[in-house]
């Protein structure tokens, strides 16, 4: 059974530009989650979808958006990015069909540099 | 609100030695509580996973914990050290319900084993 899979793994932006990363999660799970990682903050929850509908979501600016489609599969988008936001972006997976205590399982991770 | 504090930035212990990782939580309520480690340039895997069953919990390549309410403690333990266990771990809580997914992480311990 494949795991959860990001691409690209690696990137380089320019500040002001767009990112798009994508994630397909483990077969059968419809939640996927995103989280941020850096030296600084360490890991943030950016927000979760599930069946197409985003569930929840964390304390980031609006420039961090999110979508899913009916396959599961989900992309993050970061738009006019910041030195800042380079980071580790780690997507999860889960069956997603409990409130809590849900099995999360993450993928390798996109490690994005804003230059 | 809940969250997690990992007593150890860094553990240093010798190949063939026990390992303690501290983390205590707090919440409200009994939450689900978790244990991830991550590999240098890697993402993160699941070690183990408390939901309210038993207070002992066993988890892969030997690692177990035990949830103690009285003390807000989820105690990360490795009987003896291997060199492979180098690396980081994350205590990690996840709200006790409508938290779906929205996983909160300690800072972490970066363990080192030498030989």
């Amino acid at each position: 059974k494949a795991g959860v899979t990001q691409t690209p793994r690696y990137l380089i932006k320019t500040r002001g530009q767009q990112v798009t990363l994508s994630c397909s999660p483990i077969s059968g799970h419809r939640s996927v989650s995103w989280y941020q990682q850096t030296p600084g903050q360490g890991l943030q929850f950016l927000f979760e979808y599930f069946s197409e509908t985003q569930r929840n979501k964390g304390n980031f600016p609006g420039r961090f958006s999110g979508r899913q489609f009916s396959n599961s599969r989900s992309e993050m988008n970061v738009s006019t990015l910041e030195l800042g936001d380079s980071a580790l972006y780690l997507c999860a997976s889960s069956l997603g069909d409990s409130d809590s205590g849900n099995t999360i399982y993450f993928g390798e991770g996109s490690w994005l540099t804003v230059v | 609100a809940q969250s997690v504090t990992q007593l150890d930035s860094h553990v240093s212990v010798s190949e063939g030695t026990p390992v303690l990782l501290r983390c205590n939580y707090s919440s409200s309520y009994s939450p689900s509580l978790f244990w991830y480690v991550q590999h240098p340039n890697k993402g993160l895997q699941l070690l183990l996973k408390y939901t309210s069953a038993a207070t002992l919990v066993k988890g892969i390549n030997g690692f177990e914990a035990e949830f103690k309410k009285s003390e807000t403690s989820f105690h990360l333990t490795k009987p003896s050290a291997h060199m492979s266990d180098a690396a980081e771990y994350f205590c990690v809580v996840s709200p006790p319900s409508g938290g779906y997914n929205k996983l909160i992480f300690g800072a972490g311990t970066r363990l080192a084993v030498h030989p």
